[in-house]
């Protein structure tokens, strides 16, 4: 069975900074994704970034970076410029592909940005 | 734009009572999901279903069963609810051949 583990329950980061949150997984699938969802205080959980595991190169959605180490089973989300509304709960997740799988969440992180 | 609606927000029960949530989507997705999400757990999975009158356990299946008679709607059941279901609830779909997944909005049930 695959796990997800976010170790890190809060972190805070000042406005215009840069933070990383951590997350690592197990898994002996040798193909997978790996996704950072957000979930604002408005609880509408929305997608962030998905990483493919085949693909060498690091998934970039503007602001929003990956640090994927498919060896030391490790994904990491960078955010950049930080925002006021960049605060929220983020989940890290893993999934095999094919058609009827399903994901699997970490505990989740708590990041708050201060003005 | 992917529409996944969850009929409550807030939800208040009795112990014992009998609770339906439910969630229906706009896209045609074949999978249907419900998590509980509380305090330091993160998410987990309920069940899941991958096609109409089709579903599989999920992790904490005990004390809930499910209902997909559409592709569009998947309701979770609370047989006799209990004051240890009081949580959030999280429907979500994805089309099966590709990977994103869509949430509602939550449903947080209170049971008294």
């Amino acid at each position: 069975a695959q796990t997800v583990t976010q170790s890190q329950p809060e972190m805070s980061v000042q406005e215009a900074e840069t933070v990383t949150l951590s997350c690592t997984y197990d898994t002996s699938e040798s193909n997978y994704y790996l996704f950072w969802y957000k979930q604002p205080p408005s609880r509408q959980m929305i997608l962030v970034i998905r990483q493919e595991a085949y693909k060498q190169q690091n998934a970039t959605e503007n602001r929003f970076s990956v640090n994927f180490q498919k060896a030391a089973k490790s994904f990491s989300l960078k955010i950049s410029d930080s925002q006021l509304g960049d605060t929220a709960m983020y989940f890290c997740a893993f999934m095999r592909p094919g058609a009827n799988s399903k994901l699997t969440f970490g505990k989740g992180i708590t990041l708050s940005v201060r003005p | 734009d992917v529409k996944v609606t969850q009929s409550s927000r807030y939800l208040v029960k009795r112990t014992g009572e009998k609770v339906f949530l439910e969630c229906v989507q706009d896209m045609d997705h074949e999978n249907m999901f419900w998590y509980r999400q509380d305090p330091g757990l993160g998410l987990r999975l309920i069940y899941f279903s991958y096609d109409v009158k089709m579903k599989e356990k999920g992790d904490i299946p005990e004390g809930y069963s499910v209902s997909r008679e559409k592709k569009e709607r998947f309701s979770l059941i609370l047989e006799s609810a209990s004051t240890n279901q009081t949580s959030m609830y999280l429907c979500a779909s994805r089309r099966a051949v590709r990977s994103e997944a869509f949430f509602g909005q939550g449903t947080r049930l209170t049971v008294v």
